[in-house]
């Protein structure tokens, strides 16, 4: 089956320390996306990427950063500079006609 | 900048009464319009969406009208379920669709509660 994979589901780290959350697409797209949701904030992007090897900072990007090194994997790595890091992360991907999501992130720094 | 706003919640229905979920938006193009559902704990599913005007969108019972005199694209269901809840976004696709640089606008979200 096609679709968007994120790991892992929950994820847990201690203030200070970088973490990185996995993204993977088998759905041949070339654009992705990273949005953070919070609650009562709806969802707002941090990163996309409309072709590998190319990125750029959407609307909430410091803190973060990304790589697009293959078709299929955008991997955003939640720096220590991030204030907030506590919140469930969401990739999403695009045929440019509908936004695919995979099922989320919940990461907890404390 | 392009911006949605949507009715907050929490909504509280009784299963089989009726569902509107209010969303306005504000483009300077001719966006497509898009109804996503997020059940608890799991990422978004596009619900129903529409790409111009007057167009009707519908699926699952819900069903929401693109309607560009009020810049307003509706949510409603006509008899609801328990399993109907979850939270509701609006969302607008900057330019047009199958453009190269399409990103998506969201709403905050609505949390709709269904009771048996």
């Amino acid at each position: 089956d096609g679709g968007i994979t994120q790991s892992p589901k929950y994820l847990f780290r201690k203030e200070g320390q970088n973490v990185t959350l996995s993204c993977e697409q088998n759905l041949n797209h070339d654009a992705m996306y990273w949005y953070r949701q919070d609650p009562g904030q709806g969802l707002r992007l941090i990163y996309y990427s409309q072709i590998v090897n190319d990125f750029q900072k959407g609307d909430i990007a410091e803190g973060y950063s990304v790589s697009r090194e293959k078709k299929e994997s955008f991997p955003l790595t939640v720096t220590s500079a991030q204030k907030n890091p506590t919140a469930f992360y969401l990739c999403a991907s695009t045929d440019s006609y509908e936004q695919y999501f995979g099922p989320g992130t919940r990461l907890t720094v404390t | 900048g392009d911006s949605v706003t949507q009715m907050e919640g929490p909504v509280t229905l009784s299963e089989e009464a009726f569902l509107t979920i209010n969303c306005t938006y504000t483009a300077t193009g001719y966006p497509s319009l898009f109804w996503y559902v997020q059940y608890p704990g799991e990422g978004l599913q596009l619900l129903l969406k529409a790409t111009k005007a007057d167009d009707k969108g519908s699926n699952k019972g819900f069903e929401a009208t693109y309607r560009k005199e009020t810049t307003s694209f509706h949510l409603e269901k006509g008899s609801v379920q328990v399993s109907d809840s979850a939270v509701y976004f609006c969302a607008l696709s900057e330019g047009n669709s199958g453009g190269s640089n399409y990103k998506l606008t969201f709403g905050k979200g609505t949390l709709l509660t269904v009771n048996p």
